[in-house]
């Protein structure tokens, strides 16, 4: 069975501090994709990155970095030196085959 | 602009009615999707489709039901059968199974 469990339900930090928003994932399958999206208030998710099962290279993007572990089943996300902007829930997901399976989903407040 | 179109943004329905939400993309997307989301759970697959004239259930299909006739269309219609109507529901595409899938701005149903 595949799952992905988001363990952090909500996270409130200051603004310019780092936060990282855990993701362990579970799945029997070899190759497999991880995903992580950001939903604003508007309720829109939109995408932020993706990794393949076979790529454990992290990742840069900015403020925003990833740490993809597979001795760990685990695909963590960083947001360095937070904004007000940043405050979202933040959805991990999982996909093997033909549909994808998400956490419940993260929480972030960034308090100016 | 390409993207995916979700309509209405609010939908009020009365109890016993069936009634359908517009999903419609220009991205020339093989597979869509239809989720659900509750507060504290998640995405929850309804239905998912990879080809036209064909869909297949995902977790929580009882009380829904879906067309694909077109490439570009994926239709939701929730019936009265459903118990508990009332929530967030996001369509979805993707190119093609384990590929990032762009969400639409969401309809809110309401059962009154």
């Amino acid at each position: 069975a595949q799952k992905v469990t988001q363990a952090q339900t909500e996270i409130s930090v200051v603004e310019k501090e780092d936060v990282t928003l855990d993701c362990v994932y579970e799945t029997r399958d070899t190759t497999y994709y991880l995903f992580w999206y950001k939903q604003p208030p508007s309720g829109e998710l939109v995408f932020l990155i993706r990794r393949n099962s076979f790529d454990e290279q992290n990742e840069i993007s900015g403020r925003y970095s990833w740490n993809f572990q597979k001795s760990t089943s685990s695909f963590n996300f960083t947001i360095t030196a937070s904004q007000v902007v940043d405050s979202a829930v933040y959805f991990c997901a999982l996909n093997t085959g033909n549909q994808f399976y998400f956490g419940t989903g993260t929480s972030l407040t960034v308090i100016p | 602009d390409g993207g995916i179109t979700q309509s209405p943004k609010y939908l009020f329905r009365k109890e016993g009615q069936n009634v359908t939400l517009s999903c419609e993309q220009n991205l020339n997307h093989d597979a869509m999707y239809w989720y659900r989301q509750d507060p504290g759970q998640g995405l929850r697959l309804i239905y998912y489709s990879q080809i036209v004239n064909d869909f297949q259930k995902g977790d929580i299909a009882e009380g829904y039901s879906v067309s694909r006739e077109k490439k570009e269309s994926f239709p939701l219609t929730v019936t009265s059968a459903q118990k508990n109507p009332t929530a967030f529901y996001l369509c979805a595409s993707s190119i093609y199974e384990m590929t990032e899938a762009f969400f639409g701005q969401g309809t809110r149903l309401t059962v009154v």
